[in-house]
């Protein structure tokens, strides 16, 4: 297995272009999640996702979309980017969001600054 | 709303030593606790999973902790090597997936040769 793979390591945007961070997970994994991570501030949730067709927000949801079409990716969409989304963002899965059995896995992160 | 405290925020030991980190979190209503670990640049790998009902969990040199009721959980590492360098992060999980999963700003471990 793969585990949680998201690509790509490193992005640099200008302010106002789009981009989609990928995510993908081979684990058959029914839990989703992006989180990013900030300097001071830990890593925050920003959507997650139960299922398939199904998504919702988490802590810190402006400016960023999700969908969730297959069980393997949920791809994070940055749809005007701006300086204050400059992060590391990592994605994360789990078998199930209901069970306490099942640890939380992460990918590798996407570094992504916007100038 | 959960908060989740890591203490010390950094620490530094010779090698050899056994060390104990700790994690305390404000709601006990949890599903389970886990602890991560990560090194500079990369991703986060998780270490121990520890369930609401159990007490304990054990890998190698690595034995953490759970007091739900009390909100604490300790992470102790035997015979710490130069290779326990990184950052290590406690993180609750509350169910359910709406609130993910909540961290601590992390203890940063530095093991001198």
């Amino acid at each position: 297995n793969a585990g949680v793979t998201q690509t790509p390591k490193f992005q640099v945007l200008k302010t106002g272009q789009s981009m989609t961070l990928q995510c993908a997970q081979d684990m058959n994994h029914e839990y989703m999640s992006w989180y990013r991570q900030d300097p001071g501030m830990g890593l925050r949730l920003i959507h997650y996702s139960v299922g398939a067709g199904i998504t919702d927000q988490g802590e810190v949801p402006n400016g960023y979309n999700v969908s969730r079409s297959t069980t393997e990716d949920f791809p994070l969409r940055l749809l005007s980017a701006a300086p204050s989304q400059t992060s590391v963002y990592f994605c994360a899965s789990s078998y199930s969001a209901n069970s306490a059995t099942y640890e939380q896995y992460f990918g590798p992160g996407t570094r992504l600054t916007v100038t | 709303k959960q908060e989740v405290t890591q203490i010390p925020a950094a620490l530094s030991v010779p090698e050899g030593e056994n060390l104990v980190l700790n994690c305390s979190f404000t709601d006990s209503a949890i599903y389970n606790l886990q602890w991560f670990r990560q090194d500079p640049g990369k991703g986060l790998t998780s270490l121990l999973l520890i369930q609401s009902s159990q007490r304990e969990q054990t890998s190698g040199r690595l034995n953490a902790s759970l007091d739900k009721s009390s909100g604490r959980s300790t992470l102790y590492i035997a015979a710490s090597q130069p290779g326990d360098s990184a950052t290590y992060l406690c993180a609750v999980y509350s169910g359910g997936g709406a609130d993910g999963l909540t961290f601590g700003k992390g203890t940063h471990l530095i093991i001198q040769p």
